[in-house]
């Protein structure tokens, strides 16, 4: 079956711009992720949404970074006024939900901020 | 806070030579613990997992042992193949109720013919 999508694949913007990336779930998955992947360094979680509640954004670095989830389906992880150090990868997940451990990843966005 | 600490790499290795990747936690309770794989170019996708202590998880040949007394889930494959080559992520996810994983660097692994 289709797994986790996510586009563009690679983005590559100028500092100062904004930038939507989007991810499409597995079907059915009410839990989704959004991670950033840099060079050398873990997954450092941005934002989890799960159903109809409230998302922690706690993972989130600054105010200009956002996302939504509609009809509890695609996400979309805005950056705004983009700087280079946003260059990263961009790694989206979901999970059937609460009480189910396993996260399927989409292969990511990379993103480069000239 | 939780964290996961995983060897430094990258880890060199020929066909069919032994590997161990290292890793230890920080957590209160009981966490799960997993092992991620990411191939190139390609998102994380689950190797194994433990749910709770001195169970060990196994997929592809490879394994790891919850360890509680050392708070340690080591990777180990007996004989290890080109197609191994890839970032392995060490993650665990609290008992304590949080849905959010905590993910180690990673450590990428070359396998050489």
């Amino acid at each position: 079956g289709a797994g986790v999508s996510q586009s563009p694949s690679n983005k590559v913007t100028e500092k100062g711009k904004d930038v939507e990336l989007r991810c499409d779930p597995i079907s059915g998955h009410t839990a989704l992720y959004w991670y950033r992947q840099s060079l050398g360094q873990g997954l450092e979680f941005l934002i989890y949404f799960q159903g109809n509640s409230a998302p922690d954004k706690s993972g989130l670095p600054s105010d200009r970074f956002s996302a939504e989830r509609t009809g509890g389906s695609v996400s979309t992880l805005t950056i705004q006024r983009t700087q280079q150090e946003d260059s990263a990868v961009y790694l989206c997940a979901s999970s059937p939900g609460t009480g189910f451990d396993e996260q399927f990843f989409g292969p990511g966005t990379r993103l480069t901020v000239l | 806070g939780d964290s996961v600490t995983q060897m430094e790499g990258p880890v060199t290795l020929s066909e069919e030579a032994f590997l161990t990747i290292n890793c230890t936690y920080t957590a209160t309770g009981y966490p799960s613990l997993f092992w991620y794989v990411q191939y190139p170019g390609e998102g994380l996708q689950l190797l194994l997992k433990a749910t709770k202590a001195d169970d060990k998880g196994s997929n592809k040949g490879f394994e790891a042992t919850y360890r509680k007394e050392t708070t340690s889930f080591h990777l180990e494959k007996g004989s290890v193949q080109v197609s191994d080559s890839a970032v392995y992520f060490c993650a665990l996810l609290s008992s304590g109720g949080s849905y959010i994983p905590t993910f180690g660097r990673g450590t990428s692994l070359i396998v050489h013919p």
